[in-house]
């Protein structure tokens, strides 16, 4: 299995632009989780789909994120518009009903110029 | 209060050393936990996983739990510079329910 596939792996963009960042489950996993990193904030939660539907946004940080899951194999993170204060690593993250073991993917940089 | 805390460090142990890593959670249904290990630029990846009260070893890697301290923690044994990395906890509470990681404490394992 191709494991967890994040696109793009660097975006940099400027202050006010649309970015949005793509994720390709691995194939029969039912869950998805998207993370954000930064050194001040470590690894935090913005949003998981339970076969495919959104189960808790709570993580979300404002109206500017949103997420979409239109199928078991695609999933779109879009920040509109962006800031300065939204670059950080963003994960990409799935996993089985059955084995709750979260396997990752390899991350989009993000910067916001 | 943090769901998930760890010392961030970082904590330094010479080599054939054991490093204690430990973690602390606040919601007390909690049913599942996590180590992975995050290497720098690279994305976490699992290393252990432990669900119920006492201790789980893997090799070099042992994982405790203590729920009723709400208390989880990861030793390493013989520890090797390739082990030098952030170490991540995770929690999780019910199936299927969010992960929530801790801050992660790094690792320096020195020759």
């Amino acid at each position: 299995d191709a494991g967890v596939i994040q696109s793009p792996r660097h975006e940099v963009t400027e202050m006010g632009q649309e970015v949005t960042l793509r994720c390709k489950p691995i194939s029969g996993h039912n869950s998805l989780f998207w993370y954000r990193q930064t050194m001040m904030r470590g690894l935090e939660l913005l949003i998981y789909f339970n076969n495919n539907v959104p189960i808790d946004d709570s993580g979300m940080p404002e109206d500017r994120f949103s997420a979409k899951m239109p199928n078991a194999s695609f999933s779109t993170l879009k920040i509109q518009p962006s800031e300065p204060r939204d670059s950080a690593v963003y994960f990409c993250a799935s996993s089985s009903r059955t084995d709750e073991k979260l396997f990752f993917g390899s991350g989009t940089q993000l910067s916001v110029l | 209060q943090k769901e998930v805390e760890q010392n961030s460090g970082p904590l330094s142990v010479p080599e054939g050393a054991i490093a204690s890593l430990n973690c602390t959670y606040s919601d007390r249904v909690s049913q599942s936990f996590f180590w992975y290990r995050q290497y720098s630029g690279k994305s976490p990846e699992l290393i252990m996983s432990i669900y119920s009260n006492g201790d789980k070893e893997d090799g070099r890697f042992t994982a405790q739990l203590n729920k009723a301290s709400q208390y989880v923690s990861l030793l390493i044994r013989d520890s090797q510079p390739s082990d030098s990395a952030t170490y991540l906890c995770a929690v999780r509470g019910n199936q299927g329910g969010k992960l929530i990681f801790g801050q992660g404490t790094e690792l320096s394992v020195k020759p």
